[in-house]
């Protein structure tokens, strides 16, 4: 299995543009979740999906942020519009359940400028 | 100018001994407890875990120790090496939710 694809693997954008992050979770799992890694706030958990469904999104910062999981291989986090602070490595991360080990990708770092 | 952010622990230790990485956690409810180990530039990988039932397990060259009364988790690393240096996190399981704690530097010294 090729583990979880996240694409793109980095992207530099300006303030305003809006930002398209893509992820494949591991064929199988029915649990994702993305998740937001700074030098301030360290690994946080922006929502999870189970089955295709947002089960949690109170980690999501704004309404600039939203989540899809329109089937069970893939999911996008868009942040419209994007700002400076948005800036950061982006994860995501699948697993069999919930409550299980997760998996994470690659990651995609955002720089927004 | 001055630099704001996580204060991340470091552990320094010389290749070859053994290394205890310590973490706390705050829920008592949480019943499954997981490390991770995070190269730079890649994501959180996982090492080994550990459910409340448990105090004690043990895997390759790592065990994860479990101590409920204080609400601590310890990895152990036996004999470190080079490939061993990278963030280490510890996560706990709260609802569906898997929550990370600010994670400890490991640097294995030559």
């Amino acid at each position: 299995d090729a583990g979880v694809i996240q694409s793109p693997r980095h992207e530099v954008t300006e303030m305003g543009q809006e930002v398209t992050l893509r992820c494949k979770p591991i064929s199988g799992h029915n649990s994702l979740f993305w998740y937001r890694q700074t030098m301030m706030r360290g690994l946080e958990l922006l929502i999870y999906f189970n089955n295709n469904v947002p089960i949690d999104d109170s980690g999501m910062p704004e309404d600039r942020f939203s989540a899809k999981m329109p089937n069970a291989s893939f999911s996008t986090l868009k942040i419209q519009p994007s700002e400076p602070r948005d800036s950061a490595v982006y994860f995501c991360a699948s697993s069999l359940a919930g409550g299980a080990e997760a998996f994470f990708g690659q990651g995609t770092r955002l720089t927004v400028v | 100018g001055e630099s704001v952010g996580l204060h991340l622990p470091t552990l320094s230790v010389q290749e070859g001994d053994n290394s205890i990485i310590n973490c706390a956690y705050s829920n008592s409810a949480s019943d499954y407890f997981i490390w991770y180990k995070q190269e730079s530039g890649k994501g959180p990988q996982f090492i080994i875990d550990i459910r409340s039932n448990m105090d004690k397990r043990q895997g390759q060259r790592v065990t994860v120790l479990l101590n409920k009364t204080v609400k601590h988790l310890s990895l152990q690393i036996a004999a470190t090496q080079p490939g061993d240096s990278a963030v280490y996190f510890c996560a706990e399981i709260r609802g569906n939710k898997l929550v990370f704690g600010a994670g400890t530097i490991l640097r294995v010294k030559s």
